[in-house]
């Protein structure tokens, strides 16, 4: 079936620490894909996206994400978490034929520890 | 302007209101998107609009009744709804590809009593 998997659910770092966010899909073809973030209460935001070329995508806030064709996979990082990161984070995978699909995944919420 | 606006920000109805959620985007996009958020949950599609015409409803319940006056404006009229469809509703918008990145809105927060 047609998925788009965060294994994640919660995710706890100290500020300064690396981040890694997992992201996986289940599509034949490769998707658009997308991270966004959402702080509580809040809108979504567009990190970064990828939909070809360089399979390293560098976006906002300092975000990077490495597309893995092999690996069905599309992992957020970053090398130093701010306490400000604290949010909930999206992917997001969006297929360009056939009917519409826009699916997100279901979120990892990251907690950021002084 | 880089900003999908949403109004109001809070909204509280009794289950025999009417009211209606305003979005607006001046970007140039000419898709535009309702969604409804349950807390803890991602987004779930509501309707989508392309070029001002309906083209996706996500057999949403007739009681949300969606609008789209003019490429820049998206309303969602709600009546007579239920205490479950309290949830924070978010506008988004986008370029012509429905596949493609969107721009969301704060959202409304809805509660419905």
């Amino acid at each position: 079936a047609q998925s788009v998997t965060q294994p994640d659910i919660h995710i706890t770092v100290s500020e300064g620490a690396s981040l890694e966010l997992r992201c996986n899909y289940s599509y034949g073809a490769t998707p658009y894909l997308f991270w966004y973030v959402q702080s509580p209460g809040q809108g979504l935001q567009l990190l970064l996206k990828y939909f070809s070329g360089d399979t390293l995508v560098q976006g906002i806030k300092g975000f990077e994400a490495e597309f893995k064709r092999s690996q069905s996979s599309f992992n957020l990082r970053k090398p130093s978490v701010h306490w400000s990161d604290a949010a909930e984070y999206f992917c997001a995978v969006g297929l360009p034929s056939g009917t519409y699909k826009y699916i997100f995944g279901t979120g990892t919420r990251l907690k950021v520890l002084a | 302007d880089t900003e999908v606006t949403q109004t109001p920000k809070h909204l509280v109805m009794g289950m025999t209101n009417k009211k209606s959620l305003k979005c607006e985007q001046h970007m140039g996009h000419r898709a535009m998107y309702w969604y409804k958020q349950k807390a803890k949950k991602p987004p779930e599609l509501m309707f989508v609009y392309s070029y001002e015409k309906l083209s996706i409803n996500e057999s949403v319940p007739s009681r949300f009744s969606p609008e789209c006056p003019n490429s820049s404006l998206l309303n969602l009229h709600l009546h007579a709804l239920q205490p479950e469809d309290s949830a924070l509703y978010l506008c988004a918008s986008g370029r012509d590809r429905l596949f493609d990145e969107q721009y969301f809105g704060p959202g409304t927060r809805l509660t419905v009593t």
